[in-house]
């Protein structure tokens, strides 16, 4: 069984700085995929970033970085210069191809104040 | 389509009645993913396909879902004699092909609330 757990329920964060958002996993699959997905309220899960567990750099998306440690099985988000818009739910998410499915966390709601 | 389109997007359902909710998946995505997801929670897997076939309805909750996909591009994620707790969003989501890491792309979701 595969699990991921984001044990943060929820950060609060000045606009402009930085934030981190904590997630850990568990798998025995040696290949496999984590993701970041946005939530705001309408619901619709955005992608934020992906990681490729084989890959041993950081993935990087603008603004979006990730701290994946592998042996830790730790796979933390950092937002810079965060900003109004980047208010939302955010889950931590794997993907195994044993069975095809991703698994997600329990989610963190992250606030940005002005 | 150019994403993941579901209908309907709000749907309010007395206790007992059956709901038929539809997602139309990105064109040539090969699988197709049911999610549930109940207020404040992350979502959780209902099930899995691949072209036409479900591989995997370990996630159903009871015998009262049903879900189909049988040309391989729309699915239909049928609830039957609907209760309380069956209210949440339900996501669809599509891939390229499963078993590859392949992203995995979202519907805005169909709210189901049952009363």
């Amino acid at each position: 069984a595969q699990t991921v757990t984001q044990s943060q329920p929820e950060m609060s964060v000045q606009e402009a700085e930085t934030v981190t958002l904590s997630c850990t996993y568990d798998t025995s699959e040696n290949n496999y995929y984590l993701f970041w997905y946005k939530q705001p309220p309408s619901r619709q899960m955005i992608l934020v970033i992906r990681q490729e567990a084989y890959k041993q750099q950081n993935a990087t998306e603008n603004r979006f970085s990730v701290n994946f440690q592998k042996a830790a099985k730790s796979f933390s988000l950092k937002i810079s210069d965060s900003q109004l818009g980047d208010t939302a739910m955010y889950f931590c998410a794997l993907y195994t191809g044993a069975n095809s499915k991703l698994t997600f966390g329990k989610g963190i709601t992250l606030s940005v104040r002005p | 389509g150019a994403g993941v389109s579901q209908s309907p997007r709000y749907k309010v359902a007395k206790r007992g009645q059956d709901v038929a909710l539809r997602c139309d998946p990105i064109s040539g995505h090969v699988s197709l993913f049911w999610y549930q997801q109940a207020l404040g929670q992350g979502p959780e897997f209902l099930t899995y396909f691949q072209n036409e076939a479900q591989l995997d309805k370990s996630g159903l909750p009871s015998d009262r879902f049903f879900a189909e996909r049988p040309e391989g591009s729309v699915s239909t994620l049928k609830i039957q004699r609907t209760q309380q707790e069956d209210s949440a969003v339900y996501l669809c989501a599509s891939s390229l092909a499963g078993g590859r890491g392949n992203t995995i792309y979202f519907g805005e979701g169909s709210w189901l609330t049952v009363v």
